[in-house]
């Protein structure tokens, strides 16, 4: 998935911990998504940003925050974690044609 | 919120069989999307369809936009073990001239490929 990248890979939070996602892209892209994975859901989106300095609701954003620092990242924020968020979350920039290009995903549990 | 049912949810195949899967939505979608997701990485996009009728092709994958663009089917010829992995469909709406490139997606169809 080159040109998008997310860390960490992998987190174990305990309920009530708070977390920053990071997601970084060197494409030059204007627009930037985050959506979660779950099981037999497809892909939901939570939150996206149409360009540097604006960010809206996806379907699903109850629970998180974005910023989008600058053009290249867009972060996810958990201020509470809870065990309904534990999930497979991908960032997504846009590119031409509407396709999307994905980062390789944070697994992250709510224990 | 606009939805995309897909099916089947999981397909299990002998090598060399044929594929196929199809997405349907109670929505119109101006541009259709199929992607693949090998495991522990990002979708993947395979092919991506513009205009109702279209078919397009892509290797051993063809792809269909439905006249009543509400549907789209992805088939897979001659599969083969590197198959193996998730498929979703995604749909774009331009309802309102700003969709944002906000991607509707499908549950998915898993398919296991069996030398």
């Amino acid at each position: 998935n080159a040109g998008v990248t997310q860390t960490p890979k992998f987190q174990v939070l305990k309920t009530g911990q708070s977390m920053t996602l990071q997601c970084a892209q060197d494409m030059n892209h204007n627009s930037m998504y985050w959506y979660r994975q779950d099981p037999g859901m497809g892909l939901r989106l939570i939150y996206y940003s149409a360009s540097e300095g604006t960010t809206d609701k996806g379907e699903v954003p109850n629970g998180y925050n974005v910023s989008r620092l600058n053009k290249r990242e867009f972060s996810l924020r958990l201020e509470s974690a809870a065990p309904s968020q534990t999930s497979v979350y991908f960032c997504a920039t846009l590119t031409g044609n509407y396709g999307y290009t994905f980062g390789s995903g944070t697994r992250l549990t709510v224990v | 919120g606009q939805q995309l049912n897909q099916s089947p949810q999981s397909m299990f195949i002998q090598e060399g069989e044929d594929v196929s899967m199809n997405c349907t939505s109670s929505s119109i979608f101006n541009t259709w999307l199929w992607y693949k997701q090998d495991p522990g990485e990002g979708p993947v996009l395979l092919i991506a369809l513009y205009k109702a009728g279209e078919l397009t092709s892509n290797g051993r994958l063809t792809a269909q936009f439905g006249i009543t663009r509400k549907d789209s089917f992805l088939n897979i010829s001659a599969s083969i073990p590197s198959d193996v992995g998730i498929y979703f469909c995604a749909g774009l709406s331009n309802a309102g001239g700003t969709s944002y490139g906000k991607l509707t997606f499908g549950q998915g169809t898993i398919l296991t490929v069996h030398p």
